[in-house]
């Protein structure tokens, strides 16, 4: 079985900062890793995925994660954010015919 | 990609009724899933339907409660049965088109928004 945790709930920022976001996984099988976010009033929209090879995954709009199998960790990053990143990140890992979401963690980008 | 089209995008329902969510996809795929997402929560997935077998339901769901029907590789329905205000949520219909059970080409519909009364 798999499961993923968002250390955070919530992250305030502000605008040109840098920001990371935390996940971690556990699973009894290989795994892939994925980041969707959830704009207000929208639906799910993939940011990035790990599915093997380099460690380090760029995604849409300047954000990457960096996938570490010691620490069982996935975690999102973006160098300096925009006020347009104000959403709901989701953590996701897929393995075992299905795929599981973290509780989520909104990022909250202030002026 | 998947175009995924989910009937109704949103109603309004009376304690103890039932409702069925309909999801269409525009190619054939073997696995689908079927999620809540409650207000101000992450998704949880209730079912995996694929065609062919019974749906597999994910801890704290029933079939009795979310009758689930896969009929072939485009459609698939999810009942809420004898809801009551604690079903208010978001259900999304997701399709996973590599079919190989990793969600690397995972698309989800867009949501039908149900409220309980």
């Amino acid at each position: 079985a798999q499961s993923v945790t968002q250390l955070d709930s919530q992250v305030p920022v502000f605008e040109e900062a840098p920001v990371e976001l935390r996940c971690n996984y556990s699973s009894s099988v290989s795994v892939y890793l994925f980041w969707y976010v959830q704009y207000p009033n929208q639906g799910l929209q993939l940011l990035l995925k790990y599915l093997s090879g380099s460690t380090l995954v760029k995604g849409i709009n300047g954000f990457e994660a960096e996938f570490n199998k010691s620490q069982t960790s996935f975690h999102l990053r973006k160098p300096s954010v925009h006020i347009s990143d104000t959403a709901e990140y989701f953590c996701a890992v897929s393995g075992g015919f299905k795929t599981i979401f973290g509780a989520g963690t909104r990022l909250f980008v202030k002026a | 990609s998947a175009v995924i089209s989910q009937k109704p995008s949103r109603d309004i329902c009376q304690r103890g009724t039932s409702l069925t969510i309909q999801c269409q996809v525009d190619s054939q795929v073997t696995m689908m899933f079927w999620y809540r997402q409650q207000p101000g929560q992450s998704l949880t997935l209730i079912a995996t339907a694929n065609q062919g077998s019974e749906a597999t339901y994910e801890s704290g769901f029933v079939i009795d409660k979310f009758p689930i029907s896969r009929p072939n590789l485009t459609f698939s329905t999810l009942t809420v049965s004898n809801m009551s205000p604690e079903d208010s949520s978001i259900y999304l219909c997701s399709v996973d088109i590599e079919g190989g059970g990793f969600g690397e080409k995972l698309f989800f519909g867009s949501g039908t928004q149900l409220s309980v009364l």
